[in-house]
């Protein structure tokens, strides 16, 4: 059964700093990854999708890595602004095993980007 | 575009109680899905349309939950005997084939007294 696992929990930091969130799951018979971002009280927004055949993608200040071998992804921001402020979770579309033909999510980290 | 739409957004119930939440996918899609989310946890899956049929529906947690998708478009999630666990955030989400990018709706709230 796929996990997968995001840390940090949690992460505060200074407006203008770039960061790093990882993402990381056990079974490597992925389709694709896909970053969301999810603001209090509402639904998901997908930032970024990553075929397994990639190795990255890239929009505005967003960049999100995968190795698919080692079971990784990271998502990267660039010069944070407050209204980063959100929970961004990973989650897999398996290609094989009892996790096929559906998303699997982290439990997601909260970013806090303060003035 | 329109995207994925849900109603309600939010549902308040009492235990023992009958629920419906729908859901309209994005026109043409014809991949949904179901998932739950409980507070401070990511979404798990429930059950996956590919047109009309429950292509998987082993995220069901019991028989209390049924969903259908009658004519390859809305989709209804239907919970019988409410209890208290089954509050929660049902998101929906649609793609236009079972590998591609899903797109998800805002979910509804369902609270159970």
């Amino acid at each position: 059964k796929q996990e997968v696992t995001q840390i940090p929990a949690a992460l505060s930091v200074p407006e203008g700093e770039n960061l790093v969130l990882n993402c990381s799951f056990t079974d490597s018979a992925i389709y694709n990854l896909q970053w969301f971002r999810q603001d209090p009280g509402k639904g998901l927004t997908s930032l970024l999708l990553i075929q397994s055949s990639q190795r990255e993608q890239t929009s505005g200040r967003l960049n999100a890595s995968l190795d698919k071998s080692s079971g990784r992804s990271t998502l990267y921001i660039a010069a944070s602004q407050p209204g980063d402020s959100a929970t961004y979770l990973c989650a897999v579309f398996n290609a094989g095993g009892t996790s096929y033909g559906k998303l699997t999510f982290g439990q997601g980290t909260i970013l806090t980007v303060h003035p | 575009g329109a995207g994925v739409s849900q109603t309600p957004s939010n549902k308040v119930t009492e235990k023992g109680k009958y629920v419906e939440l729908r859901c309209d996918p994005i026109s043409g899609h014809t991949a949904l899905y179901w998932y739950r989310q409980s507070l401070g946890q990511g979404p798990e899956f429930l059950i996956y349309f590919q047109g009309t049929g429950a292509a998987d529906d082993s995220g069901l947690p019991n028989d209390r939950f049924f969903a259908v998708r009658p004519e390859g478009s809305v989709s209804t999630l239907k919970i019988q005997r409410t209890e208290r666990g089954d509050s929660a955030v049902y998101l929906c989400a649609s793609s236009s084939d079972w590998y591609n990018e899903q797109f998800f709706g805002p979910g509804t709230r369902l609270t159970v007294l």
